[in-house]
């Protein structure tokens, strides 16, 4: 069964610096995802990105935050300078339309 | 935006038990999907079931869309069901695709 792949599984940071996840979702998927799970509390939405493009982000997916699909089979989520609060598991996820999504196993960020 | 409630928040069960999750959601949804979260944190995709009713082994799940909400049996429990399950809905009409999850129901199943 396809399924999407994150990298890497924990990473650990100074607070300030900057850090990037990688994602490489489904190959013939269209839309693509980002979610973040603080510990113990709910998985909550970051931003979609369709045709190379941000689709909708909600209220936390501020100007730290950044999405990119550079060469059309990874998709990464950058965040310029970390901050305590960023610490959580990170979700990528992807989807055909209509078939239900497809998470990958997460990236779990510790900021120090 | 859509709310989604699950009950009951906890659970603990002695292996071999049987038992009902319930998720209600507050608009009309286009798709609706079960995950168990495993204790390292994976998100695992149970059941993808906008309507109608699904088995896989010993769990089946149930959505009824016309009265939002939707139910995930879990017969014989075993140790390694526990974690926490979510439901997440699509919702319709919002002009974008993005699933919204509930607050999870957390399991235990002891021996």
């Amino acid at each position: 069964e396809p399924e999407v792949t994150q990298t890497p599984s924990h990473q650990v940071t100074q607070m300030g610096q900057e850090v990037i996840l990688r994602c490489v979702p489904i190959s013939n998927h269209l839309y693509f995802y980002w979610y973040r799970q603080i510990l113990g509390q709910k998985v909550e939405f970051l931003v979609s990105f369709y045709n190379n493009e941000i689709s909708e982000k909600s209220e936390i997916f501020d100007d730290q935050f950044s999405v990119e699909r550079p060469d059309g089979s990874n998709f990464t989520l950058k965040i310029r300078s970390t901050k305590l609060e960023d610490s959580a598991m990170y979700f990528c996820a992807s989807d055909l339309l209509g078939g239900g999504y497809t998470f990958g196993s997460g990236t779990r960020l510790t900021v120090v | 935006g859509i709310q989604v409630e699950q009950s009951p928040p906890d659970l603990i069960l002695q292996e071999g038990a049987n038992s009902t999750l319930r998720c209600n959601f507050s608009d009309s949804v286009n798709n609706l999907q079960w995950f168990h979260q495993n204790p390292w944190g994976q998100l695992i995709n149970l059941f993808y079931i906008p309507s109608g009713t699904k088995q896989n082994g010993r769990l089946s799940a149930t959505t009824v869309a016309t009265e939002r909400y939707s139910l995930l049996y879990i017969s014989s429990s075993q140790t390694t069901d526990s974690g926490v399950y979510f439901c997440a809905v699509e919702p319709v009409n919002t002009g974008f695709q993005k699933l919204v999850f509930g607050t999870g129901t957390r399991l235990l199943v002891s021996p």
